[in-house]
């Protein structure tokens, strides 16, 4: 069965720091991943996903996510942290015939000024 | 792109009580939809997935029911809610030819 674990329930940061956020799936097959952020009481929205091409990923808001096989990773990352980034962050797997999400708990990200 | 609906955006209902939440899509067919829950403080459960009209999978054992009326429609009702069933609920939808699936503004729902 496929799993999304996310390290951190809640991580903090300064405007203008280095965003890391971390997330390990497991899955027997070749996973499809994506990450998405949720505003407060607001749907989910598509930050990146991977599918098999390369394996640094390039969302919008310039995040960034890197497909690491052999530490079942697909951490999430920006140089520089925004005080609009302030959110929760999802990752999750799929597999590639339901196509159904498998979602990780959850990383709330605040910004400091 | 696709554009999912959802209404209403918040609903305040007693125990008991019939619940209908509706979701359209624009913008694709024939799309597989989905039914999320996130209860407070918690990640997102899958509660349904539709590949068709009338086609309906259950994944979780619940006082929960979800139809498929027409290509573009998915509904999420109940009989009588428990105070259990409070939570946000999302609705997502999947254009066959992609692997991302697109959610809209989420209902929420308390129980009282």
């Amino acid at each position: 069965a496929q799993s999304v674990t996310q390290l951190g329930s809640h991580v903090s940061v300064s405007e203008g720091a280095l965003v890391l956020l971390r997330c390990n799936y497991s899955s027997s097959v070749p996973p499809y991943l994506f990450w998405y952020v949720q505003y407060p009481n607001q749907g989910l929205q598509l930050l990146l996903k991977y599918t098999s091409a390369a394996t640094l990923v390039k969302g919008i808001n310039g995040f960034e996510a890197e497909f690491k096989k052999s530490e079942t990773s697909f951490h999430l990352t920006k140089p520089s942290a925004h005080m609009s980034d302030a959110a929760e962050y999802f990752c999750a797997v799929s597999d590639r015939s339901s196509y159904k999400l498998i979602f990780g708990s959850g990383t709330r990200l605040l910004v400091r000024p | 792109s696709q554009t999912i609906h959802q209404w209403p955006a918040t609903l305040v209902q007693p125990v008991g009580s019939p619940l209908s939440l509706e979701c359209t899509v624009e913008g694709t067919s024939n799309p597989n939809l989905y039914w999320y829950r996130q209860a407070a403080g918690r990640g997102l459960q899958l509660l349904f997935y539709s590949v068709g009209i009338g086609q309906i999978s259950s994944e979780v054992p619940q006082n929960l029911s979800a139809s498929r009326p027409q290509d573009r429609q998915f509904i999420l009702s109940s009989k009588k809610l428990l105070l259990s069933d409070s939570g946000f609920y999302l609705c997502a939808g999947r254009d066959r030819a992609s692997y991302e699936q697109y959610f809209g503004p989420g209902t929420r729902l308390t129980v009282t």
